[in-house]
């Protein structure tokens, strides 16, 4: 069975930084491009970054460019996202997922930018 | 970055069909079409087409998308109550070089 869980979520002040981890079972995750996408309370989707199986190419969203960095670690299929300088507008629940399908989903994890 | 366009909201009576747009532009979804991802409140998202046309295994065939031009479409027949959901279109920008996401259409099934 496919199964995607993130964590790492909690509450920060801004200005803060967290470090996202998605642990990957039930498929082959080095084969897969992955993602990461959020969505703020009462939001849509918003994509934030994804990466090539070998990390050869990476994108951001212009809104977490500088900010964040995503990496991944095959040998322990682990998907990353190092989030750095956060603002109350990264509030939101952040899920990993594959690209372009976009088949497999975790069940999230929460990021609280607050004071 | 700019997103892909969707109505707020579509509702539909039972067994009724719905049809759902997602309108992009030539770099997005005239290029590749897009995914459709079907969303129950607190739950994650659930992929209910790629590849522009293709169903997942499990994925029920009352929901068929199709892809025209700068707009993909999700059908869905013989509705019910359980399809009422958020319905949300994903596309890759090649000009942005970023995934891009509709803001979602809200499905009510009266």
């Amino acid at each position: 069975e496919v199964q995607l869980l993130e964590s790492g979520g909690g509450l920060v002040q801004p200005g803060g930084s967290l470090r996202l981890s998605c642990a990957a079972s039930g498929f082959i995750f080095s084969s897969y491009d992955m993602a990461w996408v959020r969505q703020a309370p009462g939001g849509g989707l918003e994509w934030v970054s994804s990466i090539a199986t070998t990390g050869g190419w990476i994108f951001y969203a212009d809104s977490v460019k500088g900010r964040f960095t995503i990496s991944r670690d095959n040998s322990k299929n682990t998907l990353f996202l190092q989030m750095n300088s956060l603002r109350a507008e990264d509030t939101a629940l952040y899920y990993c997922t594959n690209v372009p399908d976009l088949d497999y989903w975790g069940r999230g994890t929460l990021v609280t930018v607050s004071s | 970055q700019a997103g892909l366009t969707q109505p707020p909201s579509v509702s539909k009576g039972l067994r009724q069909t719905a049809t759902l747009t997602c309108t992009g532009n030539s770099f997005n979804v005239g290029n590749q079409g897009a995914a459709w991802l079907q969303q129950h409140q607190g739950r994650p998202p659930k992929l209910l087409s790629y590849r522009n046309t293709n169903r997942p295994s499990g994925i029920s065939e009352r929901f068929s998308a199709s892809w025209s031009g700068n707009t993909a479409s999700l059908t869905i027949t013989g509705l019910q109550s359980e399809d009422e959901a958020d319905y949300y279109c994903s596309a890759w920008d090649s000009s942005l070089g970023a995934r891009v996401f509709g803001e979602g259409t809200k499905l009510t099934v009266l």
